[in-house]
């Protein structure tokens, strides 16, 4: 089945600790992103890479750190310096010929 | 940074009405795009804007790129339940460059009631 998986759908973790957040691609996607959406907020840019091995900060990217060692994967964890982790995170990914985003079905993270 | 500026904010109908929302910017864009999420899901595309003054249809859902290149509007005819979640309008900061981030307004949360 091919697609953008996001893991897992619920996320609960305890205040301080650092969490890591899926998103996995079988379409042979080059770009990748991830985004952050809080009530009435729109979907906020936190990090993107368009090849492996390199990535570029978004518009609220401190607290959140990312890799990219294969096509495949995009992971971002969410560190103890993000002040309001909680939220709805959404990866997405795109062909690099063409501007549309596709996005996977999200993590809504709860710190507690 | 760049910003869109998506009306209304929330919209409350009777099944059976016609939406019409809209997007503007201050900046020109080469493309627009609109996306629906149904609540705790991710963003689905809809349309797909990329010539100025273009008119697109997908089903009862009909949007159009403004000949400014400033703005865009989305309209639904006939709304149905299944019609509820929130609109995202969306430009790409580069023009015609793959791979850069969308950009996003703050959402046209739609409820429809039968």
């Amino acid at each position: 089945d091919g697609g953008i998986t996001q893991s897992p759908k619920y996320l609960f973790r305890k205040e301080g600790q650092n969490v890591t957040l899926s998103c996995e691609q079988n379409l042979n996607h080059d770009a990748m992103y991830w985004y952050r959406q809080d009530p009435g907020q729109g979907l906020r840019l936190i990090y993107y890479s368009q090849i492996v091995n390199d990535f570029q900060k978004g518009d609220i990217a401190e607290g959140y750190s990312v890799s990219r060692e294969k096509k495949e994967s995009f992971p971002l964890t969410v560190t103890s310096a993000q002040k309001n982790p909680t939220a709805f995170y959404l990866c997405a990914i795109s062909i690099v010929r063409f501007t549309e985003a596709f996005f996977g079905q999200g993590t809504r993270l709860t710190v507690v | 940074g760049q910003q869109l500026n998506q009306s209304p904010q929330s919209m409350f109908i009777q099944e059976g009405e016609d939406v019409s929302m809209n997007c503007t910017s201050s900046s020109i864009f080469n493309t627009w795009l609109w996306y629906k999420q149904d609540p705790g899901e991710g963003p689905v595309l809809l349309i797909a804007l990329y010539k100025a003054g273009e008119l697109t249809s997908n089903g009862r859902l009909t949007a159009q790129f403004g000949i400014t290149r400033k703005d865009s509007f989305l309209n639904i005819s006939a709304s149905i339940p299944s019609d509820v979640g929130i609109y995202f309008c969306a430009v790409s900061p580069m023009a015609n460059q793959a791979g850069t981030a969308l950009i996003f307004g703050k959402g046209t949360t739609l409820s429809v009631s039968s």
